[in-house]
């Protein structure tokens, strides 16, 4: 099992680019999860879904946006990259009505 | 608004010692509380979790203790070793939230030799 990766690692984008941030699973969870992560700040939720085709806001969706085609796989769209955009982005996933989430290793974006 | 507070951003303790770790919360509706591990160019880690209905929870060197009535919890790590030396999230969840879970800003945990 791979668990859950992430594509690219690290990233630097011009602002007012465009680019997607790949996310998998390998363990068949229908729950899976976007974050992003600012220095000296803890996860702060973007997006989420519950299943293929079903995703919903968390608490800072604004500049994102994300679609669940498979069970597998989980994309995050940055359309017309700002600076505020730069950050370590986090992937996860868990099985239905559990907590523990299972987490990428991470992609680290840079706007510029 | 913080629903989830870890308040001191830095702890350091010697090896073989315990390390506490206290976290905070606001929202009276979380019933699951978690802890995750996370060292840099990582991802986070599940170390532990808690339910509201107990106060305790232990594995191996890691207990986390639940105090609801003060909205606190703390982990405690006996004996600390040096390769515990990480960020320590506390994360917070409540039944019907689709396993949403609301994290802290984190602890850097240093351990000496």
């Amino acid at each position: 099992n791979a668990g859950v990766t992430q594509t690219p690692k690290f990233r630097i984008l011009k602002i007012g680019q465009s680019m997607t941030l790949q996310c998998a699973q390998d363990m068949n969870h229908n729950y899976m999860y976007w974050y992003r992560q600012d220095p000296g700040m803890g996860l702060k939720l973007i997006y989420y879904s519950v299943g293929a085709g079903i995703t919903d806001k968390g608490e800072v969706p604004n500049g994102y946006n994300v679609s669940r085609s498979t069970t597998e796989d989980f994309p995050l769209r940055l359309e017309l990259a700002a600076p505020s955009q730069t950050s370590v982005y986090f992937c996860a996933s868990t099985r239905d009505s559990t907590y523990e989430q299972y987490f990428g290793p991470g992609t680290r974006l840079t706007v510029t | 608004d913080q629903q989830v507070k870890q308040n001191s951003p830095s702890l350091s303790v010697q090896e073989g010692r315990i390390s506490i770790l206290n976290c905070d919360y606001t929202n009276s509706m979380f019933d699951y509380f978690l802890w995750y591990k996370k060292y840099p160019a990582e991802g986070p880690t599940f170390l532990i979790s808690i339910s509201s209905i107990k106060d305790k929870n232990e594995d191996g060197r890691f207990t986390v203790f639940l105090n609801k009535s003060a909205k606190h919890l703390s982990l405690h790590i006996v004996p600390s070793q040096p390769g515990d030396s990480a960020v320590y999230f506390c994360a917070a969840g409540y039944t019907g939230a689709n396993s949403k879970l609301t994290f802290g800003k984190g602890i850097t945990l240093s351990v000496r030799p």
